[in-house]
């Protein structure tokens, strides 16, 4: 079975730029998540989709927006980049369970940097 | 709201030596743990996960067990390796599926 793939997997933009990342899920799995991942704040969570919804959300300004396809492929936008928006943006899938927590399997990430 | 709070780093052992790195968490309700591991370069891997209380999960020899009362979830192996040297990860799912929170995770470095 594939695993999670993330495209680009570099990406270098101008401040005031837009971006837009790419995730496909494992297949089979309905949930997405996005992760941003810094030396300073560590791994923090930007939102989640499921069916084509956004379940839940983090803590992050605007800029940050996400969708999820009918095929679970999901993506990611930052407008208006800022120096501060370089990280590894991690994205995982995972199987919703009825109850509890599930673990869930990451891609290998974009490196996004803002110059 | 959840957090993770995990021992901090870098940590650097030699090989064959008794590794902990330990880990506690606040929630509500009864989460879910796990602990990933990040090698140079890559995303995070699912290394272990203990779903309710007093389970142990284990992999590749390492283990770490579900504590409710003391609400930690400390990882040990035995004998590390060169190649276990990564950062680790603790982290926590509540029901909300699909929204972990994690550690600031730990760097560990084994040296031959």
């Amino acid at each position: 079975k594939a695993g999670v793939t993330q495209t680009p997997r570099y990406l270098i933009k101008t401040r005031g730029q837009q971006v837009t990342l790419s995730c496909s899920p494992i297949s089979g799995h309905r949930s997405v998540s996005w992760y941003q991942q810094t030396p300073g704040q560590g791994l923090q969570f930007l939102f989640e989709y499921f069916s084509e919804t956004q379940r839940n959300k983090g803590n992050f300004p605007g800029r940050f927006s996400g969708r999820q396809f009918s095929n679970s492929r999901s993506e990611m936008n930052v407008s208006t980049l800022e120096l501060g928006d370089s990280a590894l943006y991690l994205c995982a899938s995972s199987l919703p369970l009825t109850s509890g927590g599930d673990e869930q399997y990451f891609g290998p990430g974009t490196r996004l940097t803002v110059t | 709201g959840d957090s993770v709070t995990q021992m901090e780093g870098p940590v650097t052992l030699s090989e064959e030596a008794f590794l902990t790195i330990n880990c506690t968490y606040t929630a509500t309700g009864y989460p879910s743990l796990f602990w990933y591991v990040q090698y140079p370069g890559e995303g995070l891997q699912l290394l272990l996960k203990a779903t309710k209380a007093d389970d142990k999960g284990s992999n590749k020899g390492f283990e770490a067990t579900y504590r409710k009362e003391t609400t930690s979830f400390h990882l040990e192996k035995g004998s590390v390796q060169v190649s276990d040297s990564a950062v680790y990860f603790c982290a926590l799912s509540s029901t909300n599926a699909g929204k972990s929170t994690f550690g600031d995770g730990t760097t560990l470095t084994v040296k031959p």
